[in-house]
């Protein structure tokens, strides 16, 4: 298994510009989940999902977009990119919410910076 | 007031030291998570607890619900050891979201 997997790793953006990161995961997860973490500060959640077709807003969702097609993929977008968006973005997944089917798997990580 | 607080912020201690980090919380909660970040960035899961005590190789974590405090162990302690710890609870009354606390930063020297 590859686990949960991220693309780009480092990205830089102009303000306005859009973008997708992407996160796949293999392990038939159905709760997947996207965080920013900020220096000093916890991870906060954008958005998430419990299943395909169903997805809901985290802490702070405000100029983020998620969708969730299949069990194995959760793209992030970035309608127009700001300079409070540059951190450092991760995706997460786990089986359930439940018991021992709750062990959060993290992806590598994205460090975006706008400009 | 933060729903989750860890305690010490930063640590920094010897090779071969005991290590006591401590997470408090203030919500109920179905379960505890403490994890572990690596300076490269990586995130990775230690433990899941909602009750009692678990232990793998050299750490420790326990929890006490009535007093809603948990506490993260490493005996014998190594510079590979160096790395944010991080507490983050499931809780009951924010939808089962997960809560995090901010990170205690362990610097262990040799």
């Amino acid at each position: 298994n590859a686990g949960v997997t991220q693309t780009p790793k480092f990205q830089v953006l102009k303000t306005g510009q859009s973008m997708t990161l992407q996160c796949a995961q293999d392990m038939n997860h159905e709760y997947m989940s996207w965080y920013r973490q900020d220096p000093g500060m916890g991870l906060r959640l954008i958005h998430y999902s419990v299943g395909a077709g169903i997805t809901d807003q985290g802490e702070v969702p405000n100029g983020y977009n998620v969708s969730r097609s299949t069990t194995e993929d959760f793209p992030l977008r970035l309608l127009s990119a700001a300079p409070s968006q540059t951190s450092v973005y991760f995706c997460a997944s786990s089986y359930s919410l439940a018991g021992s089917e709750d062990t959060q798997y993290f992806g590598p990580g994205t460090r975006l910076t706008v400009l | 007031k933060n729903e989750v607080e860890q305690s010490p912020q930063n640590l920094t201690a010897q090779e071969g030291e005991f290590i006591t980090i401590n997470c408090s919380y203030s919500v109920g909660i179905s379960a505890l998570h403490w994890l572990q970040q690596h300076p490269g960035g990586g995130i990775v899961s230690l433990f899941m607890l909602s009750s009692g005590k678990k232990k793998h190789g050299r750490l420790i974590a326990t929890i006490n619900i009535q007093e809603k405090h948990s506490s993260l162990h490493i005996t014998a302690s190594h510079p590979r050891d160096s790395a944010v710890y991080i507490c983050a609870v499931r809780s009951m009354d924010s939808n089962y979201q997960l809560i995090w606390g901010a990170g205690t930063k362990l610097i262990i020297k040799p």
